[in-house]
């Protein structure tokens, strides 16, 4: 069973509006959550990550919103630049022992 | 460059091979990760190691793959009589306590072809 689900699979924004990336779930045990970034033929790279009691979480143009009740949580790019162009992973954990990531939004930021 | 190291990063081998995976951690940390990615799905949890204790494998561990972490440094992942399903990118990652909760560094990854 997918415990985290992105439904969509791509997302293509104009440079310089906002891109808002989904991501629900479904263990009310997962205590954080995180997204990371990924390009091609690169490793997964940590972005932004909130704990599960906190609903919002922001770093420069990059800001997470939780929303515990709904059992899910977005990320918002503002602005969004060319250079956001990648793959976006949304993950949880319980505990230090392993991520479970969704299957991932590909994000295309159009000049 | 400190950063989470894997090799080799491409390996084509046919199938009822045996192949075997590095990965180098940031050197202090003492938390490891493998995990599994195959097209179109996110990375896949496959085992978990603190220092050279192996404490979690997950069900998608056959008896085929075995991992081990020898005096808590680098790491192996080695796939015995490899299959068709087992054609997959292996990532490796690794934590440290002084890191952000929950943060995992990624290496490159092996991308495993299998004939």
């Amino acid at each position: 069973d997918q415990q985290v689900k992105q439904n969509s699979p791509s997302l293509s924004v104009q440079e310089g509006r906002i891109s808002i990336l989904n991501c629900d779930y479904t263990n009310s045990m997962f205590d954080y959550f995180l997204w990371y970034k990924k390009y091609p033929a690169e490793g997964p790279t940590f972005l932004i990550s909130i704990s599960s009691i906190k609903d919002k979480n922001e770093d420069g143009r990059f800001t997470v919103f939780l929303n515990k009740s709904a059992k899910h949580l977005s990320l918002h790019i503002v602005p969004s630049q060319p250079g956001d162009s990648a793959v976006y992973f949304c993950a949880a954990s319980v505990g230090t022992n392993k991520l479970i990531f969704g299957t991932g939004t590909l994000l295309a930021v159009q000049p | 460059d400190t950063g989470v190291s894997q090799d080799p990063r491409h390996k084509i081998t046919k199938r009822g091979q045996n192949v075997t995976f590095r990965c180098d951690p940031i050197s202090e940390h003492n938390r490891l990760y493998w995990y599994r990615q195959t097209l179109g799905q996110g990375p896949e949890f496959l085992t978990y190691f603190q220092n050279e204790a192996q404490l979690e494998k997950s069900r998608l561990l056959s008896d085929r793959f075995s991992a081990e972490r020898p005096k808590g440094s680098f790491s192996t992942l080695e796939i015995q009589r490899t299959e068709q399903g087992d054609s997959a990118m292996y990532l490796c990652a690794s934590s440290g306590e002084r890191d952000r909760v929950h943060e995992q560094f990624f290496g490159p990854g092996t991308r495993l072809t299998v004939l």
